[in-house]
C-alpha cells in the first residue's frame, strides 16, 4: 500500500492530453514540493518533475506539473508513442522523514 | 554533472547480508545541502524508500526495514553504502541510489540502479 494514492492506468491517444492525478496527506504534499518520474521498461526512474512545477534541463515543455493542497498532478500534451512508461509522483514525507512514493500510473499510448 | 553508480554482488543467499555501494563522482558527499538515499525496487513492482545517510553521518530507514538496514558514508571517498541483513526472497530488487535535496528545491539524481536477487 502506497502512501500517495495514483490510478494504476491511464490511457490516450498520439497528439492528445493526458493528466495523471496523485493525492497525499498534510505530512507530504501538503507540505513539501512533488516530483514526478518518468520509467521505461528496463530503466531507472528519470526525474521529469520537482518542486511541483520545474522541469530539469532536458524535459520537454510537454510535460508540466502542478499542486494543490494535498493534492498534484502530472499533464503530458501532444502524446507520443515514446511516452508509453511508468509514472510516479513522490513526496518528501515529515512524519517518516523520508520520500513516499505513489503506487506508479501506466500509461498507454494508444 | 552529479553521477551516482551502484556497485556490488548481483547474488546473496538467503539469511546472508546484501552489501552495496554508490560511488558520486562530479559531487560531494560532504555538503549539507543533500541526503545520501537508497530505494529499492522489487520486479514488476513501485518503488520502496530504504532510508538515507547525511554527510554527518546521521541516518534514518524506513520503519518496516530498520531493524535490518545500516547505511553509512565514506567521505573520504565519496561513497555512501546500504547493507541489509537476513535477507529472504522479498529483498530481491533493483537497488537505487539517489541523492535528495534536503528542501526538495534541486532536482534529484539517481544511479542506474543495480539488480539483487536473493536465492540459493
Amino acid at each position: 500500500q502506497s502512501v500517495l494514492t495514483q490510478p494504476p492506468s491511464a490511457s490516450e491517444t498520439p497528439g492528445r492530453r493526458v493528466t495523471i492525478f496523485c493525492s497525499g496527506g498534510r505530512s507530504n504534499i501538503g507540505n513539501n514540493p512533488v516530483k514526478w518520474y518518468q520509467q521505461l521498461p528496463g530503466t531507472a526512474p528519470k526525474l521529469l518533475i520537482y518542486r511541483n512545477d520545474q522541469r530539469p534541463s532536458g524535459v520537454p515543455d510537454r510535460f508540466s506539473g502542478s499542486k494543490s493542497g494535498t493534492s498534484a498532478s502530472l499533464a503530458i500534451s501532444g502524446l507520443q508513442s515514446e511516452d508509453e512508461a511508468d509514472y510516479y509522483c513522490a513526496a518528501w514525507d515529515d512524519s517518516l522523514n523520508g520520500q513516499v512514493f505513489g503506487g506508479g500510473t501506466k500509461l498507454t499510448v494508444l | 554533472q552529479v553521477q551516482l553508480q551502484e556497485s556490488g554482488p548481483g547474488l546473496v543467499k538467503p539469511s546472508e547480508t546484501l552489501s552495496l555501494t554508490c560511488t558520486v563522482s562530479g559531487g560531494s558527499v560532504s555538503t549539507g545541502s543533500y541526503y545520501w538515499n537508497w530505494i529499492r525496487q522489487p520486479p514488476g513492482k513501485g518503488l520502496e524508500w530504504i532510508g538515507y545517510v547525511y554527510y554527518s553521518g546521521s541516518v534514518n530507514y524506513n520503519p518496516s526495514l530498520k531493524s535490518r538496514v545500516t547505511i553509512s558514508v565514506d567521505t573520504s571517498r565519496t561513497q555512501f553504502s546500504l547493507t541489509l541483513n537476513s535477507v529472504t526472497a522479498a529483498d530481491t530488487a533493483v537497488y537505487y541510489c539517489a541523492r535528495i535535496h534536503t528542501s526538495g528545491f534541486d532536482p534529484d539524481y539517481w544511479g542506474q540502479g543495480s539488480l539483487v536477487t536473493v536465492s540459493s
